[in-house]
Parts: C-alpha cells; sequence; structure tokens
C-alpha cells in the first residue's frame, strides 16, 4: 500500500539559510499534520491542513509557513533557521471527514541538521 | 485540553518476559488513544487505537492495550517479548480522529536475550 512520501529524506543547512520540506499524502487522504521531533523528544504538532485550508495550529514558529496545494501535498517553508530547529520533521495524513475517527499515518520523517 | 503521560522512560524486559508499558492520559473530551512505535532513525508506525465501542484493542505484533476509564489509562502490553520489539513506544490522545495527536514522551523497551 502507499504510504506517506516526505523528501528529501536529510537535509544539512547553515544557520539563517532557509529549507523546503515537502509531504506527499496517502493517496485520497485529503488532510496532512507537521510534526517536529527534537533529539531524544516527542513529536510536537506544528501546523496541520484540511482541504487546503490551515485547520490547527501548534507550536509553530513565525520563521516557518506551510501551504497544502491542490494535489494535496505540502511544504514546510523554513527560514532564518537556527540551531534549535535541527530535529526530525515528520509529516501525517488522513481522511479528515468531520467526527470520523480517522487515524494518522506518518512519512518516514527529514532529518534537519542546522550547522 | 488532553495530555499523555507515559509512566518509565526505559523499561527493560528480558526475551519471552511479559512486556507492559504504561500510559495515563487527560482529557476533556472522550479520548482517542494510540500507541506508535518508532524504530531507529524509522518513522512512526501505528500499533493500535481506541476510539470506541470495545475496550480491549489488539494491534499488530501481539501488542493490545486496554482502555479503562476509571484509571484513565491504556496502558500496552504484549505476553511475550521479542528482540525484534526493541524500540521507542509513543502513546498519544486526540480529541477527535481529526485533531492534532498529543504524545507522550515515549518510553524505549530493550529485551535483553
Amino acid at each position: 500500500a502507499a504510504g506517506v512520501i516526505q523528501s528529501p529524506r536529510h537535509l544539512i543547512k547553515e544557520k539563517r539559510e532557509t529549507a523546503t520540506l515537502k509531504c506527499y499524502p496517502i493517496p485520497r487522504h485529503d488532510t496532512v499534520y507537521w510534526y517536529q521531533q527534537g533529539p531524544g523528544q516527542d513529536p510536537q504538532f506544528l501546523i496541520s491542513f484540511y482541504e487546503k485550508m490551515q485547520s490547527d495550529k501548534g507550536s509553530i514558529p513565525d520563521r516557518f509557513s506551510a501551504q497544502q496545494f491542490s494535489d494535496y501535498h505540502s511544504e514546510l517553508n523554513m527560514s532564518s533557521l537556527e540551531l534549535g530547529d535541527s530535529a526530525l520533521y515528520f509529516c501525517a495524513s488522513s481522511l479528515g471527514r468531520l467526527g470520523s475517527q480517522e487515524t494518522q499515518y506518518f512519512g518516514p520523517g527529514t532529518r534537519l541538521l542546522v550547522l | 485540553a488532553q495530555s499523555v503521560t507515559q509512566l518509565g522512560s526505559h523499561v527493560s524486559v528480558s526475551e519471552g518476559a511479559l512486556v507492559l508499558l504504561r500510559c495515563n492520559y487527560s482529557s476533556s473530551v472522550p479520548p482517542y488513544l494510540f500507541w506508535y512505535v518508532q524504530y531507529p532513525n524509522q518513522g512512526l508506525q501505528l500499533l493500535l487505537k481506541y476510539t470506541t465501542g470495545a475496550t480491549l484493542v489488539k494491534g499488530i505484533n501481539g501488542f493490545e492495550a486496554e482502555f479503562k476509564k476509571s484509571e484513565t489509562s491504556f496502558h500496552l502490553t504484549k505476553p511475550s517479548a521479542h528482540m525484534s520489539d526493541a524500540a521507542e513506544y509513543f502513546c498519544a490522545v486526540s480529541a477527535t480522529g481529526n485533531t492534532p495527536l498529543v504524545f507522550g514522551k515515549g518510553t524505549r523497551l530493550s529485551v535483553i536475550a
């Protein structure tokens, strides 16, 4: 079965640079979530989209922005990178029917290292 | 608001022994509860989930969990540990199936031969 695809899998950037992470949800999934997992930490929710509209917002820095496109893929844009942004970034997708009990399926993650 | 507490950041068991990973939740609404497993340098894989109905939930790889509302718990068990079970386990809660997951701090399971 098709899974969530994330690219790139690994990314190395310098401080103050920008980065763009991409997420391709499971086919027919219309909801995308972004999570950040720091070293030895639990995943923290950043932001989510349902049908191309932002649905929830978590602890996402103002330096970060994201959007969901017409084909439901999503991109997380990160600017003015800081050392503390080094983390594993997960994307998850689900079917977003109102009131449903859909599971979030996670991608393999993008490991970002900021030097 | 939802929150999850996982008791024990590290659990070590012998191969063939019972695995018990503890999770307590706090939720202002009936919760949806999940257990995910993360192997080193990999993503999160769903083990099992509780939404409504039967309180004993069976998942993959022989794991199961029981939702106990009176104890606000959702502990994960497996009768007999295998070396391949060594991983990080996360308990998570959400208010519905379409809201962000709130994760616990995780429990690292080690299996000793």
